[in-house]
Formats: structure tokens, C-alpha cells, sequence
């Protein structure tokens, strides 16, 4: 079973800069399976990006992934006041499993 | 516009089976997708549970094989989640997810990620 790991817990930020969260497997993760998802208190979970670095349908491109490998990126530049959220990523593909990482909190500062 | 909505009882007791339909409208069950559930235990993270195909195929977390069951009815446009023995442990917002599937040239199958979500439900486990 691939374990995700992420990084930092919290991320204390102002609107307007920019945020950058890590998601570390614990095995490599083919072909770059690897999504990450939004969560607002109450909400269920959004689907942000795939395959690393593909923008799900409707999501603003101020939201980037990138990495390979076991070391994957979401970066969010000019946070907005929605953008203050539970991220999560989370591992597919050829594993029978999916597994999510523990979460990182973005925060208003 | 295709929208999951999760049912079911919010307070089930210790020891007793939890039970979950989610109903999907603007969109038909029986298309190329698999269909699962996730939970969320209060202020914790994000597990899948397992999912199931319109055939009636189906996949589980082995940390939950032996008390989960998904069932599909193609008629009312719904699949089911069962969860027994249930305990405190399992108290959790439950939500039933989307996702699709593809084969590649060498018949390996691979998975993608959970692209519609229901909304949730929370099920808390108490007597």
C-alpha cells in the first residue's frame, strides 16, 4: 500500500501570496497518478488536479501541480479568500487502492 | 448535471449494520464509470471504502473487506452501502463518489480519481 505523507499541516498565509504544499509517497507512483482535492468546512471534497498537474473542469489556473516519482506539488499563486481550505492529495491508478494523504490546512494569517 | 445524494438512518447503535443509498440523478448508473463510497470521521481524513461497477462489480479496502458490502440497483439508479458490526469507530461522514476506469493497450487496468461527489451524510455510532 502506497502511504502519503504531507506537508507543512498548516500553511499560515495573507490573501494575495502565494502557497506551495507537498504530498511525499512513500513508493513511486506510476505514470503520475496522483490528484489533490479541495475541502471548505462542511463541504465534500473538490477534485483539483490529476495526473499531477491537469486542471480538473472549472478549476482556476492559479492552481498548478507538478512532481514525479514520490515527490509531487500543488501550488496556488494569488490566494484568494476561497482558497482557504483543507487540501488533500490522493494516489489512483494501478493499485487496487486509493489512498489520500493526512491533509494540509491552508489558513488566513 | 449529474448530482450524487447520499440517505440513510444518522445514528445507527454499536454492533448493529449501517446502511447507505446514494441515488444518482442527471445521469444514468449504468454507464462507464465505477461507482464508491468514502468516509471522513469527524476533524480526521479521507478513506475509501470501496466501489462498484453497474455489472455489479466490485472492489473494497481490505482494511474494511470483511464488514462492507456495495450493492447496485440499475432500476432506481442507486447503489448501497452496508457496514456491520458497526462501532464508535465508525462514526464518519459518509459520501458516495464517482469515478471512471480505463484499460490501456496491454489490458491493464487503471483507475481515476473521484471526479463527482454527494454532498455527505454524517452517521454517528452510539447507543
Amino acid at each position: 500500500e502506497i502511504v502519503l505523507t504531507q506537508s507543512p499541516g498548516t500553511l499560515s498565509l495573507s490573501p494575495g501570496e502565494s502557497a506551495t504544499l507537498s504530498c511525499r509517497a512513500s513508493q513511486s507512483i506510476s505514470s503520475s497518478y496522483l490528484a489533490w482535492y479541495q475541502q471548505k468546512p462542511g463541504q465534500a471534497p473538490r477534485l483539483l488536479i490529476y495526473g499531477a498537474s491537469s486542471r480538473a473542469t472549472g478549476i482556476p489556473d492559479r492552481f498548478g501541480g507538478s512532481g514525479s516519482g514520490t515527490d509531487f506539488t500543488l501550488t496556488i499563486s494569488r490566494l484568494e479568500p476561497e482558497d482557504f481550505a483543507v487540501y488533500y492529495c490522493q494516489q489512483y491508478g494501478s493499485s487496487p487502492l486509493f489512498t489520500f494523504g493526512p491533509g494540509t490546512k491552508v489558513d488566513i494569517k | 448535471q449529474l448530482q450524487l445524494q447520499e440517505s440513510g438512518p444518522g445514528l445507527v447503535k454499536p454492533s448493529e449494520t449501517l446502511s447507505l443509498t446514494c441515488t444518482v440523478s442527471g445521469g444514468s448508473i449504468s454507464s462507464s464509470y465505477y461507482w464508491g463510497w468514502i468516509r471522513q470521521p469527524p476533524g480526521k481524513g479521507l478513506e475509501w471504502i470501496g466501489s462498484i461497477y453497474y455489472s455489479g462489480s466490485t472492489y473494497y479496502n481490505p482494511s474494511l473487506k470483511s464488514r462492507v458490502t456495495i450493492s447496485v440497483d440499475t432500476s432506481e439508479n442507486q447503489f448501497s452501502l452496508r457496514l456491520s458490526s458497526v462501532t464508535a469507530a465508525d462514526t464518519a461522514a459518509y459520501y458516495c463518489v464517482r469515478h471512471s476506469y480505463y484499460y490501456d493497450r496491454s489490458g491493464s487496468y487503471y483507475t481515476r480519481p473521484f471526479d463527482h461527489w454527494g454532498q455527505g451524510t454524517l452517521v454517528t455510532v452510539s447507543s
